[in-house]
């Protein structure tokens, strides 16, 4: 079995300031993990993934992603918050080997101006 | 860039009713989804093909079929329509296998019963 836990529905942030948006994960064998962002009344935009090696990922709009095997964690940052990253954001896991990719219940993010 | 279109964004039928939610998708993918949304539950997986006339069923298939009778083309059937079939469709697609490849969605579909 393999689940995701987003711990809080919503974060918000002040705009410019750094962005966290956690994720933990459960899942036997190797995970690969991803990051979607759903803007509203739209379809999910993948993010970012871990699949294998460096544990800092980065990917679109400037997010990054730290893969942390021992926390089995793999939460969502960004330097500096824009107004336009607020959105709902999904943490998502597949075990190597299985066509499944189990979502989290998602993050709210609000950025304010 | 990969498309997954979706044919209707919002739909409104009839409890009782056979609903048909369409899916097509233009990057020649092998795997493609089916899941429902709903408010702080996230993202559930109906069911999924992995090739032409192959399906296998996710997390909640009980209600809905599918089928796939062209590689870029999957739908969604909920043979009654029931109120709490009321939610947020999402179709999905990747390519071959069970490694890290990401899935590409499409705009959703919001179905209301009535």
């Amino acid at each position: 079995a393999q689940s995701v836990a987003q711990p809080e529905d919503q974060v918000n942030v002040a705009e410019g300031n750094p962005l966290t948006v956690k994720c933990t994960y459960s899942v036997s064998g190797n995970p690969y993990l991803f990051w979607y962002v759903q803007y509203p009344n739209r379809g999910l935009q993948f993010l970012l993934k871990y699949i294998t090696g460096d544990n800092l990922v980065k990917g679109s709009y400037g997010f990054e992603a730290e893969f942390n095997k021992s926390q089995t964690s793999f939460h969502l940052k960004k330097p500096s918050a824009l107004v336009s990253d607020s959105a709902l954001y999904f943490c998502a896991v597949r075990r190597a080997g299985s066509y499944q990719l189990t979502f989290g219940k998602g993050t709210k993010l609000s950025v304010i101006p | 860039d990969v498309k997954v279109t979706q044919s209707s964004r919002y739909l409104v039928k009839r409890t009782g009713e056979k609903v048909f939610l369409e899916c097509v998708q233009d990057m020649d993918h092998e795997n493609m989804f089916w899941y429902r949304q709903d408010p702080g539950l996230g993202l559930r997986l109906i069911y999924f093909s992995y090739d032409v006339k192959m399906k296998e069923k996710g997390d909640i298939p009980e209600g809905y079929s599918v089928s796939r009778e062209k590689k870029e083309r999957f739908s969604l059937i909920l043979e009654s329509a029931s109120t709490n079939q009321t939610s947020m469709y999402l179709c999905a697609s990747s390519f071959l296998g069970t490694q890290g490849n990401e899935q590409f969605f499409g705009p959703g579909t919001r179905l209301t019963v009535l």
